[in-house]
């Protein structure tokens, strides 16, 4: 299997401007996380989906974030309009829930973006 | 809620050095616990786990045993090598059924040759 697979890797864009982070997830798999990686907050849950459905976006920082996941192999976030203060590296993740201590999330490279 | 605490880094080690990363957590009931590695420029790796108490996750020369009397799960590694030099993070799964990882700080590791 090719592993999670997030596209763009990286991606700059002005103030403003809307930006769209893309989410493969391995085959198979039933749920699906988006992280926010930042010096200073480290490693931050933003949204998580279960069978394409989300179930907790209690992380998702404001109305400017949305995400997606119209089927079981594709996801998106979006930020509209963006701002200097989301540049980060953003993760996607997915796992399969099969029982007890099955929660082994399986990371994608991440797409860095930088908000001008 | 839960929580995952890491030492501070960087710690800095010369090739062939004992490592011990510390990490306790607190939650309720009895989560599964992870040490996930971040080497520059790429995604977390799952490098161990360890689903109940007094259990034993090892990978890779890396090993960490679930102490729940103590709320720890200390990674350590009896000779590094300056391909270990990377960033570590311990996380837990939310024992009441959240699927999501809370993952600690992270802990940077620089072996110098």
């Amino acid at each position: 299997d090719a592993g999670v697979i997030q596209s763009p890797r990286h991606e700059v864009t002005e103030m403003g401007q809307e930006v769209t982070l893309r989410c493969k997830p391995i085959s198979g798999h039933d749920y699906l996380f988006w992280y926010r990686q930042t010096m200073m907050r480290g490693l931050e849950l933003l949204i998580y989906f279960n069978n394409n459905v989300p179930i907790d976006d209690s992380g998702m920082p404001e109305d400017r974030f949305s995400a997606k996941m119209p089927n079981a192999s594709f996801s998106t976030l979006k930020i509209q309009p963006s701002e200097p203060r989301d540049s980060a590296v953003y993760f996607c993740a997915s796992s399969l829930l099969a029982g007890v201590g099955t929660d082994t999330q399986y990371f994608g490279p991440g797409t860095r973006l930088t908000v001008l | 809620g839960n929580s995952v605490t890491q030492m501070e880094g960087p710690v800095t080690l010369s090739e062939e050095a004992f490592l011990t990363i510390n990490c306790t957590y607190t939650a309720t009931g009895y989560p599964s616990l992870f040490w996930y590695v971040q080497y520059p420029g790429e995604g977390l790796q799952l490098l161990l786990k360890a689903t109940k108490a007094d259990d034993k996750g090892s990978n890779k020369g890396f090993e960490a045993t679930y102490r729940k009397e103590t709320t720890s799960f200390h990674l350590e590694k009896g000779s590094v090598q300056v391909s270990d030099s990377a960033v570590y993070f311990c996380a837990l799964s939310d024992p009441g059924g959240r699927r999501a990882l809370t993952f600690g700080s992270g802990t940077r590791l620089q072996v110098q040759p």
